[in-house]
């Protein structure tokens, strides 16, 4: 079965520091990754996704995230956090025409 | 482009009576859509598959008579929570697939259920 795993609950970054979230995933074969952020008592955004092609994607609000496909991984990345960007993020994937399945979400916090 | 709407985005109501949620592709069309219920702090859980002109697909455990989908077209489902009680509050999503997209879900902003 298709699986995503987001390793930490919680992300807490400096205003105008790198920020890395943190995702991997358990599947066979090729992989469609998504990620999506969530802010509070609102559905959820499309930031970028990777279907195929370049590994180093690029999304919305200047996030980008890498497929990394000997690792299983799709981090997302920003090198500039906003307080702005402190939100619940979730990667989800997939896989072989399956539904998409969510990771548990990392919220993020991006401190003043 | 590519935005969902849903109606109301905030519901309270007494026990034993149903709710109408709607979702909305308004700028694409969507012969699927998805509906998901989202516990506080948690992921989002799967409900089920509407899919236009035909029966929606039910995740394992979430009971279709309890849980109404309609599709009736392209842009438009509708979740009905029937005699709802407490334990049915709950935040629930819904998400659309573009039907020149089909890799792609875009979520509405979410219902927020309390049934007292």
């Amino acid at each position: 079965a298709q699986s995503v795993a987001q390793p930490e609950d919680q992300v807490n970054v400096a205003e105008g520091n790198p920020l890395t979230v943190k995702c991997t995933y358990s599947v066979s074969g090729n992989p469609y990754l998504f990620w999506y952020v969530q802010y509070p008592n609102r559905g959820l955004q499309f930031l970028l996704k990777y279907i195929t092609g370049d590994n180093l994607v690029k999304g919305s609000y200047g996030f980008e995230a890498e497929f990394n496909k000997s690792q299983t991984s799709f981090h997302l990345k920003k090198p500039s956090a906003l307080v702005s960007d402190s939100a619940l993020y979730f990667c989800a994937v997939i896989w072989a025409g399956n539904m998409l399945t969510f990771g548990g979400g990392t919220r993020l916090m991006v401190k003043p | 482009g590519a935005v969902v709407s849903q109606h109301p985005s905030w519901v309270i109501c007494k026990s034993g009576t149903s709710v109408k949620i709607e979702c909305r592709s308004l700028d694409f069309q969507a012969t699927t859509m998805f509906w998901y219920r989202q516990f506080p702090k948690q992921s989002l859980m799967l409900m089920a598959t509407s899919n236009e002109g035909s029966k929606a697909t039910y995740e394992q455990g979430v009971e279709k008579d309890k849980f109404l989908i309609n599709h009736a077209s392209l842009t438009l489902s509708t979740l009905t929570v029937t005699s709802a009680h407490p334990e049915d509050s709950s935040f629930y999503i819904c998400s659309a697939r573009n039907d020149q997209d089909q890799e792609t879900q875009y979520f509405g902003p979410g219902t927020r259920l309390l049934v007292l």
